[in-house]
């Protein structure tokens, strides 16, 4: 079965930017969505189809996707950033189901 | 404005069944999957499945397959998911998520959770 990969954790100074990465067989050519998930809330869209934003979502969130890596950047971080981030995929290959990544602890310092 | 609104809690024996319900609003509930996903203490999302709203297919976790029932009423725009034979690792909080027409794509609105709890 398709397997996502992320770092269990990523730490920024607040102001600065932060790189979230997903790793997959090349994931390149599959669409990428990433949620965010604070504390006790439902996870939120915050990127779909490797680099859109839903409305409400800040520019400061971006997406890519090549190879074998899907990457959510936050520009200009804030203490409200702070939550666990998930990719998401359809492996439409076999079995055809969704699969998350791990989730990424992201602290903002 | 859209809107997915779950059961409350629940707490089941282990061997028993568990029902959750998730009721639409502020769209047309037929034109759009409602994709499952649970989430164990302190763990990741899971997938669990997903049903169409109109035609009622599904696609289940192959993990959960054997167990697991998903369903839609079009009338009263609910999906519901029924999880039979529980054990103390189905215990999560469940999440009922809109997605596209085929479950393949984003979710792009989530209910607020449902707990359920397995315990002796």
């Amino acid at each position: 079965s398709y397997v996502l990969t992320q770092p269990p954790s990523v730490s920024v100074a607040a102001g600065q930017s932060a790189s979230i990465t997903c790793g997959g067989n090349n994931i390149g050519s599959k669409n990428v969505h990433w949620y965010q998930q604070k504390p006790g809330q439902a996870p939120v869209l915050v990127i779909s189809y490797d680099s859109g934003r839903p409305s409400g979502i800040p520019e400061r969130f971006t997406g890519s996707n090549s190879g074998n890596t899907a990457t959510l950047t936050i520009s200009r971080v804030e203490a409200g950033d702070e939550a666990d981030y998930y990719c998401q995929v359809w492996d439409g290959s076999g079995v055809h189901h969704v699969v998350f990544g791990g989730g990424t602890k992201l602290t903002v310092l | 404005q859209i809107q997915l609104l779950q059961s409350g809690a629940e707490v089941r024996k282990p061997g028993a069944s568990v029902r959750v319900s998730c009721k639409a609003s502020g769209y047309s509930f037929g034109n759009r999957a409602i994709t499952w996903v649970r989430q164990a203490p302190g763990r990741g999302l899971e997938w669990v499945g997903w049903v169409s709203g109109y035609t009622g297919n599904t696609n289940y976790a192959q993990n959960l397959q054997a167990r697991l029932t998903l369903t839609t009423d079009t009338s009263t725009t609910t999906a519901y998911m029924d999880l039979r034979s529980l054990t103390s690792d189905d215990t999560a909080i469940y999440y009922c998520a809109r997605g596209g027409s085929s479950g393949a794509e984003d979710l792009d609105y989530w209910g607020q959770g449902t707990l359920v709890i397995v315990s002796s």
